[in-house]
């Protein structure tokens, strides 16, 4: 069945950068994305990608796909200690349920 | 534009109780989907609709759990005899396809269900 892989913990210095990977199994997937979630709160969706994309820049944030691994990579820049939370990747078709990873951990340190 | 909405934030409940959540998603939203998170882990597809009719129901939606959206505008997920497995969040989300967008999926706060 559909999967999403993540490693589950990333720990990083203030203004460095962060990298959080994923890779999935669905070759019929068309949208990935990167949801943020803080402790006790719901999902926060920070970027999406289509599929026949290789690569999305959002100010801090860049995404590249490389769709022939199946791999998703979220980059932050300059990172921050407010962006300390889990990070999640998910897929779908579009308008379908979303297949989620366990999540990343990103501590970050000042 | 308010955001998903839902109620109650937090419920406990004993087991073998009935519980009902309430989910308002962001206004002209035709979608609406309900997921399942447990600490740990990322959220799980339960169910979703567009507009009044469900398109999907997980195989993980038992025969306990049930799911409306009467007038295709908020809509409510019903726990029946209570099981402690049943204690996750409950996380709620709407979308709307427009243009080339994707039907992004944004989320309301989460229902925290504790079965003692």
């Amino acid at each position: 069945g559909e999967d999403v892989e993540q490693s589950l913990f990333l720990s990083v210095r203030e203004g460095d950068s962060s990298v959080i990977n994923c890779t999935y199994t669905d070759s019929s997937s068309t949208y990935l994305y990167w949801y943020k979630q803080e402790p006790g709160a719901g999902l926060q969706l920070l970027t999406y990608i289509f599929s026949n994309m290789d690569m999305k820049q959002d100010q801090r944030l860049t995404v590249l796909l490389n769709k022939k691994d199946k791999h998703l990579s979220l980059r932050i820049a300059d990172t921050q200690t407010g962006d300390s939370a889990i990070y999640f990747c998910a897929e779908n078709q579009a308008g379908t349920a979303l297949i989620f990873g366990k999540g990343t951990t990103l501590s970050v340190s000042s | 534009d308010t955001g998903v909405s839902q109620n109650p934030r937090h419920k406990i409940t004993k087991r073998g109780q009935n519980v009902t959540f309430r989910c308002d998603p962001i206004s002209e939203h035709n979608r609406l989907y309900w997921y399942r998170q447990t600490l740990g882990q990322g959220p799980e597809f339960l169910t979703y609709f567009q507009n009044e009719a469900q398109l999907e129901k997980s195989r993980l939606l038992s025969d306990r759990f049930s799911a409306e959206r009467p007038k295709g505008s908020f809509s409510t997920l019903e726990i029946q005899r209570t099981e402690q497995g049943d204690s996750a969040m409950y996380l709620c989300a709407s979308s709307f396809r427009e243009g080339r967008t994707g039907y992004e999926q944004y989320f309301g706060p989460g229902t925290r269900l504790t079965v003692t």
